[in-house]
């Protein structure tokens, strides 16, 4: 079974420092990470994902996240914040893919505040 | 534009009603999602389908049905049985495991 941990419920930066949102995975298997980001009363964006290739992945709009298998992070970053950048972050695990299906487990999500 | 479609937007429910939401996608994706949203929690998995006419439930499905008639819709009927149903509901959808895509969301409020 898999699961995730979001640390941090809400992060506040200030514009034009680094953000850093943790996320610690459990899985049984080797897992697929995602990190989505919402913004108010919209969907989902998929903001990058680690399939077992490199383990820096870059994703959309600067950010970047690390696999590091033996502390079971996966912690998304960007090193300079922008006020666009505030929104709810969301890491999520997926086990194998079944059958074309593939199931996200989902953290409690991290609200990310930038001050100007 | 390719897309995943939910409506409506917004939706008001009374005690005792079943309500359905809808979720059309023209992706051409094979797998499609339903998810449901609280405030200051993660997505919960609902239902999904793999293919059309065959779906499975997810971790909260009590209350909860679906369909998967043809492959660009899988509608959402939230029933009477659930007993909490306001939140926000996410359909997805993927093709052949690929990268999961959510739709716009649609908001249900008990009245």
């Amino acid at each position: 079974a898999q699961s995730v941990t979001q640390l941090g419920s809400h992060v506040s930066v200030s514009e034009g420092a680094l953000v850093l949102l943790r996320c610690n995975y459990s899985s049984s298997v080797p897992p697929y990470l995602f990190w989505y980001v919402q913004y108010p009363n919209q969907g989902l964006q998929l903001l990058l994902k680690y399939t077992s290739a490199a383990t820096l992945v870059k994703g959309i709009n600067g950010f970047e996240a690390e696999f590091k298998k033996s502390e079971t992070s996966f912690h998304l970053t960007k090193p300079s914040a922008h006020m666009s950048d505030a929104a709810e972050y969301f890491c999520a695990v997926s086990g194998p893919i079944i059958q074309g299906a593939q199931k996200l487990v989902f953290g409690q999500g991290t609200r990310l505040t930038i001050n100007p | 534009d390719g897309g995943i479609t939910q409506s409506p937007k917004y939706l008001f429910r009374k005690e005792g009603q079943n309500v359905t939401l809808s979720c059309e996608q023209n992706l051409n994706h094979d797998a499609m999602y339903w998810y449901r949203q609280d405030p200051g929690q993660g997505l919960r998995l609902i239902y999904y389908s793999q293919i059309v006419n065959d779906f499975q439930k997810g971790d909260i499905a009590e209350g909860y049905s679906v369909s998967r008639e043809k492959k660009e819709s899988f509608p959402l009927t939230v029933t009477s049985a659930q007993k909490n149903p306001t939140a926000f509901y996410l359909c997805a959808s993927t093709r052949s495991g690929n990268t999961i895509y959510f739709g716009e969301g649609s908001w249900l409020t008990v009245v």
